[in-house]
């Protein structure tokens, strides 16, 4: 079974900091990418996603990430963090093994907060 | 931008009462899935549904849980009998296919006393 990693379970920076959050997945055939964020109290949102292509993914709000396939990772970065970036932060892999319905597995997940 | 719509947002049962959340994929969709959210946890799989019926479903979707589309808009999550330990935030999410991601809900959160 597909597993996801998140190595950092609670992250505090203050503004202006730069971002890295490392996410590590353990299916080593082709998969898509995905890193979500939640706002206390709200559902998942898709920061940015990985299918196919250029390794280096832009998403929303400033965030981009790369897919290293020799070390099976996917680290979301920010250059420069806001106060509104305080959230949890899930990496999820769906692997496309043929054969298999798709499914997004979720890493236990990264608080980030900020300080103003 | 399409959603997915979840109803309703909050519900609070007794426990051993049987609850039914409901899920209004986004209409071109074709895969539709539920997971949960234990708070302070992981958001975890329960099961998938395509063609109209269950492609995969985790070790959490024992016999208490079943899936349903019921017509051609909605789907939905019945647990029968629920336990105080299924309280939880629950999302639907759909797709459109292999080359699309994952849309979720708003989520329902599910309370159990």
């Amino acid at each position: 079974a597909q597993s996801v990693s998140q190595h950092n379970h609670h992250v505090i920076l203050s503004e202006a900091a730069s971002l890295e959050l490392g996410c590590n997945y353990s299916y080593g055939g082709t998969v898509n990418l995905f890193w979500y964020v939640q706002y206390p109290g709200q559902h998942l949102q898709l920061l940015l996603k990985y299918f196919s292509g250029d390794p280096l993914v832009k998403g929303i709000k400033g965030f981009e990430a790369e897919f290293i396939k020799s070390k099976f990772s996917f680290n979301l970065r920010k250059p420069s963090v806001q106060w509104s970036d305080t959230a949890e932060y899930f990496c999820a892999v769906d692997d496309r093994r043929s054969g298999s319905a798709r499914q997004l597995t979720f890493g236990s997940g990264t608080q980030l907060t900020v300080l103003p | 931008e399409p959603e997915v719509t979840q109803t309703p947002s909050h519900q609070v049962t007794q426990m051993g009462q049987e609850v039914i959340l409901r899920c209004v994929p986004i209409s071109n969709h074709l895969y539709f899935y539920w997971y949960r959210q234990i708070l302070g946890q992981k958001v975890e799989f329960l099961v998938s549904f395509y063609n109209n019926e269950i492609s995969e479903k985790s070790e959490i979707f024992d016999d208490q849980f079943s899936v349903e589309r019921p017509d051609g808009s909605n789907f939905t999550l019945k647990i029968r009998s629920t336990k105080l330990e299924d309280s939880a935030m629950y999302f639907c999410a759909s797709t459109g296919g292999d080359t699309y991601g994952y849309t979720f809900g708003s989520g329902t959160r599910l309370t159990v006393v």
